[in-house]
């Protein structure tokens, strides 16, 4: 069965301190992995990737994807208190149906 | 704004009820998915629906059936409710049948509480 697996499930930090959040998975067919940020509804769109080793990068926030190991991992730096949200890794498998983990809830104080 | 709506936003009900979920997709998109996402656990994959035709399914109950119109957009019905259907449902909508650079977008949800 198709899964994914984040870690940690919860992370509570200062401002400015860096942060990794983890996402391994198994899935059959991969063709792709998105990361989402979801503070209060809806999930928002962060990276999606597709190759090994190539880093994306998006301000503060950078992935990276290893289908060698099957796992992926968000960077945060200089954290904000406005990055406190839940973070969940997908992957697309087969069809575009994408299987989420249970998500990473980053808690940022000031 | 997303461009993806849902409504209603928030619904309450009674066990054995039903209750249709809406969503509209954004304007361009022909692929509509519904997730359930409860408390203890992640975004689930109930169905997906293309330019009309049912295209792939997942952990959809029984009780729960959805369409498409052929204007686009979307509901998922879902009957003799019981306390578990609590959760919030997401709607997705993405151009085609593949995903492209940005994945989905998704609405704002509607929070299902069964009481």
């Amino acid at each position: 069965e198709d899964k994914v697996v984040q870690s940690p499930l919860s992370l509570v930090v200062h401002e400015g301190d860096t942060v990794t959040l983890n996402c391994s998975y198994e899935v059959t067919n991969f063709r792709s992995l998105l990361w989402y940020k979801q503070e209060k509804k809806a999930p928002t769109f962060l990276f999606m990737l597709t190759s090994s080793g190539i880093e994306k990068k998006s301000g503060r926030l950078s992935s990276i994807l290893d289908k060698k190991e099957l796992f992926s991992i968000l960077n945060i730096t200089a954290t904000q208190t406005g990055d406190s949200a839940v973070y969940l890794c997908a992957v697309e498998a087969v069809t575009d149906k994408l299987i989420f983990g249970t998500g990473t809830r980053l808690q940022v104080f000031p | 704004d997303s461009g993806v709506t849902q409504t209603p936003k928030h619904l309450i009900t009674a066990t054995g009820q039903r209750v249709t979920l809406r969503c509209s997709p954004r304007s361009g998109d022909l692929s509509v998915y519904w997730y359930q996402q409860s408390l203890d656990q992640g975004l689930q994959f109930l169905i997906q629906y293309y330019n009309g035709e049912e295209r792939a399914k997942g952990n959809i109950l029984e009780r729960f059936s959805a369409q498409q119109f052929p204007d686009l957009h979307s509901e998922l019905n879902l009957s003799s409710l019981e306390l578990g259907d609590s959760a919030l449902y997401f709607c997705a909508s993405s151009v085609g049948s593949r995903l492209l650079g940005y994945g989905y977008t998704f609405g704002s949800g509607t929070r299902l509480t069964v009481v």
